[in-house]
């Protein structure tokens, strides 16, 4: 298996532009997880689903943010308009129901906004 | 609610010397604990994972951890540093039977290993 794969790696935008996170969870997960990483508030949860539905999205900082997860092998993450404070490394990770809560990395994603 | 402490944003070791990276954590529930690694430009990765089979817990690369309830901590350890070892780590907590799966994340402890 290929792991959690995340599009793009970087991405560097203008205050104001429409910004699109990409994730490819791992086959057979039915948990998704958006995570953000930024040097001040560390590693913050942002939303994540089971079996496709939305569970917490308490994590979201403001309505420019919105996630969906169309089906089980896919979701988007969206900040629109962006601003310079949504820099930051978003991560994508997946985890089996029932299991051991084990989370499965994606690389991630570098977001500058300048 | 559930949080997590780490006790140091950074640890320094010699190579060949033990490494202890310090965890305290905070849960209302049973916690399951975690330790992850994440190596630079990298994702996190699973050290390994206390779900109350045994307090000692054995992880990948030779790192292990002790969950100890009277102390509510989940101290990382290693008996000899490596080189590769230099990473950031981060003690994880999450609640079981609460019904919520999102993991707690602690700020992280960055460790630097010298020649």
């Amino acid at each position: 298996d290929a792991g959690v794969i995340q599009s793009p790696r970087h991405e560097v935008t203008e205050m104001g532009q429409e910004v699109t996170l990409r994730c490819k969870p791992i086959s057979g997960h039915d948990y998704l997880f958006w995570y953000r990483q930024t040097m001040m508030r560390g590693l913050e949860l942002l939303i994540y689903f089971n079996n496709n539905v939305p569970i917490d999205d308490s994590g979201m900082p403001e309505d420019r943010f919105s996630a969906k997860m169309p089906n089980a092998s896919f979701s988007t993450l969206k900040i629109q308009p962006s601003e310079p404070r949504d820099s930051a490394v978003y991560f994508c990770a997946s985890s089996l129901v029932g299991g051991s809560e084990k989370l499965f990395f994606g690389s991630g994603t570098q977001l500058s906004v300048l | 609610a559930q949080s997590v402490t780490q006790l140091d944003s950074h640890v320094s070791v010699s190579e060949g010397t033990p490494v202890l990276l310090r965890c305290n954590y905070s849960s209302s529930y049973s916690p399951s604990l975690f330790w992850y690694v994440q190596h630079p430009n990298k994702g996190l990765q699973l050290l390994l994972k206390y779900t109350s089979a045994a307090t000692l817990v054995k992880g990948i690369n030779g790192f292990e951890a002790e969950f100890k309830k009277s102390e509510t901590s989940f101290h990382l350890t290693k008996p000899s540093a490596h080189m590769s070892d230099a990473a950031e780590y981060f003690c994880v907590v999450s609640e079981r039977g609460t019904g919520r799966r999102a993991l707690t994340f602690g700020s992280g402890t960055r460790l630097q290993v010298q020649p």
